[in-house]
């Protein structure tokens, strides 16, 4: 069974546009949450999404979006970026929201520059 | 609220010696406790995970770690290190939210084995 692929690996954006990123979960894993990982920051949770519906949300300005299309494929925005929103962006699936055990994908790399 | 605390951002061993990696964690209600291993340029991988069954809990590449809630630690160890065992480890917390999807990591050990 293939795994959480997010796409695109590296991306390079300026600060002031913005950026989308791709998460596809592992099949049949209804669940997809997503976290930024930073040297200073660590790893901190972005939000969860389960059948199309935002579930949690973590305490990130409003500039950071996400939805879950009905295959389960999900997405994540950053409008207006700044230098600091650079980092390692993890997507994570998992089965349902009661399982707690999360796949992670290899990230997505975003520099702003 | 949650939280994670890690004991020792590094942790340095020699192969075939112990591995001990230590987390302490806070929570209010009965916690789901992980540990995940990342290696460079890659995502994290699940090691194992306690959702308030056996105390004692063995997970893959011969890791294992105890939860102990008098002490409200879950610390991970290994008998004898590996020199693919070098990488970074994290401990996680979820306690329900809706579900048990969000996890909150504490600050990562980065492990090095040497020869």
């Amino acid at each position: 069974k293939a795994g959480v692929t997010q796409t695109p690996r590296y991306l390079i954006k300026t600060r002031g546009q913005q950026v989308t990123l791709s998460c596809s979960p592992i099949s049949g894993h209804r669940s997809v949450s997503w976290y930024q990982q930073t040297p200073g920051q660590g790893l901190q949770f972005l939000f969860e999404y389960f059948s199309e519906t935002q579930r949690n949300k973590g305490n990130f300005p409003g500039r950071f979006s996400g939805r879950q299309f009905s295959n389960s494929r999900s997405e994540m925005n950053v409008s207006t970026l700044e230098l600091g929103d650079s980092a390692l962006y993890l997507c994570a699936s998992s089965l349902s929201v009661q399982d707690g055990e999360q796949y992670f994908g290899p990230g997505t790399r975003l520099t702003v520059t | 609220a949650q939280s994670v605390t890690q004991l020792g951002s590094h942790v340095s061993v020699s192969e075939g010696a112990l591995v001990l990696l230590r987390c302490n964690y806070s929570s209010s209600v009965p916690p789901y406790l992980f540990w995940y291993v990342q290696y460079p340029n890659q995502g994290l991988q699940l090691l194992l995970k306690y959702t308030s069954a056996a105390t004692l809990v063995k997970g893959i590449n011969g890791f294992e770690a105890e939860f102990k809630k008098s002490e409200t630690s879950f610390h991970l160890t290994k008998p004898s290190a590996h020199m693919s065992d070098a990488a970074e480890y994290f401990c996680a917390v979820s306690a329900f939210s809706g579900g048990y999807n969000k996890l909150i990591f504490g600050a990562g050990t980065r492990l090095a084995v040497h020869p």
